[in-house]
C-alpha cells in the first residue's frame, strides 16, 4: 500500500516563481527520493536524500529532510514552463527494498 | 548508455486474455522492480528481483500475476485472465542494488477492454 502524502495535490505558478511541495511519511527510512513524471509515463529521478542528511541541492532543486517530523520538502527555484510535471516523493524504508510513493503533486508553470 | 526499456509501449487486450510485458534493465543492474500506476496515483510496488530470484513479491495483487527473470537481466511480467481493473501503466525500474536510485523505464500502458 502507498504511504506518504504530498501537499499540495496541485500547484499553479508563474514562470520565474518558486514552487514548494511537501511530503510526509510514517515509518523510518533509509532514504527519501524525489521523482518527476511527465505525461503519466516514465519517472525521472531528481534527488535522493539519506536519513542522516538534512538538506541537498541539485541545480535549481533543493530538498530538505526532517526525520523528527517525518517530512521532506522539494523547492524548485526560478521555475520554467518545462518544470510542468507531476512530482512524487518515495520512501525507501528501513528493512525494505521497494519504494513507497505518494500520490504526487501536479505542478503547472504558466508562461 | 541505454536506459531501461519496456515493450510494448501500449497493449490493448480483451478481458480474460493473457498478456506478457517485457522489461530490459540497464546493463549490470542487479536489482529490478515492477510497479503499477493507476491514473492520478503514484506507482505501487508489485515485485522486486535481486539477480534471478524474486526477493519480494508481496505487491502482486493475486495469483493471476507472475513475473520471471530467468537470467538475471530481462524480466517478463505475466498476467493471466486479465480483468478491466488490471488496466494501468506498468513501470519497470532497475538499480545497482537496493537502496540506491532507481531508474525507470517509459512504462507499458495496458488497457483491458
Amino acid at each position: 500500500s502507498q504511504q506518504g502524502e504530498e501537499d499540495p495535490q496541485a500547484l499553479s505558478i508563474q514562470e520565474g516563481e518558486n514552487a514548494t511541495m511537501n511530503c510526509s511519511y510514517k515509518t523510518s527510512i533509509n532514504n527519501l527520493q524525489w521523482y518527476r513524471q511527465n505525461s503519466g509515463r516514465g519517472l525521472v529521478h531528481l534527488i535522493l536524500i539519506r536519513s542522516n542528511e538534512r538538506e541537498k541541492h541539485s541545480g535549481r532543486l533543493r530538498v530538505t529532510l526532517d526525520t523528527s517530523k517525518k517530512s521532506s520538502s522539494l523547492l524548485i527555484t526560478a521555475s520554467r514552463a518545462a518544470d510542468t510535471a507531476s512530482y512524487f516523493c518515495a520512501e525507501d524504508r528501513s528493512n525494505d527494498y521497494k519504494l513507497s510513493f505518494g500520490a504526487g503533486t501536479t505542478v503547472t508553470v504558466r508562461a | 548508455g541505454a536506459g531501461v526499456s519496456q515493450t510494448p509501449s501500449n497493449k490493448v487486450t480483451e478481458k480474460g486474455k493473457y498478456v506478457e510485458l517485457r522489461c530490459d534493465p540497464i546493463s549490470g543492474h542487479t536489482a529490478l522492480y515492477w510497479y503499477r500506476q493507476s491514473l492520478g496515483q503514484g506507482p505501487e510496488f508489485l515485485i522486486y528481483f535481486q539477480g534471478t530470484g524474486a526477493a519480494d513479491d508481496s505487491g502482486l495483487p493475486n495469483d493471476r500475476f507472475f513475473a520471471v527473470r530467468p537470467e538475471g537481466s530481462v524480466s517478463t511480467l505475466k498476467i493471466q485472465r486479465t480483468e478491466r481493473g488490471d488496466s494501468a501503466v506498468y513501470l519497470c525500474a532497475s538499480s545497482t542494488e537496493s537502496g540506491n536510485e532507481q531508474f525507470f523505464g517509459p512504462g507499458t500502458r495496458l488497457t483491458v477492454l
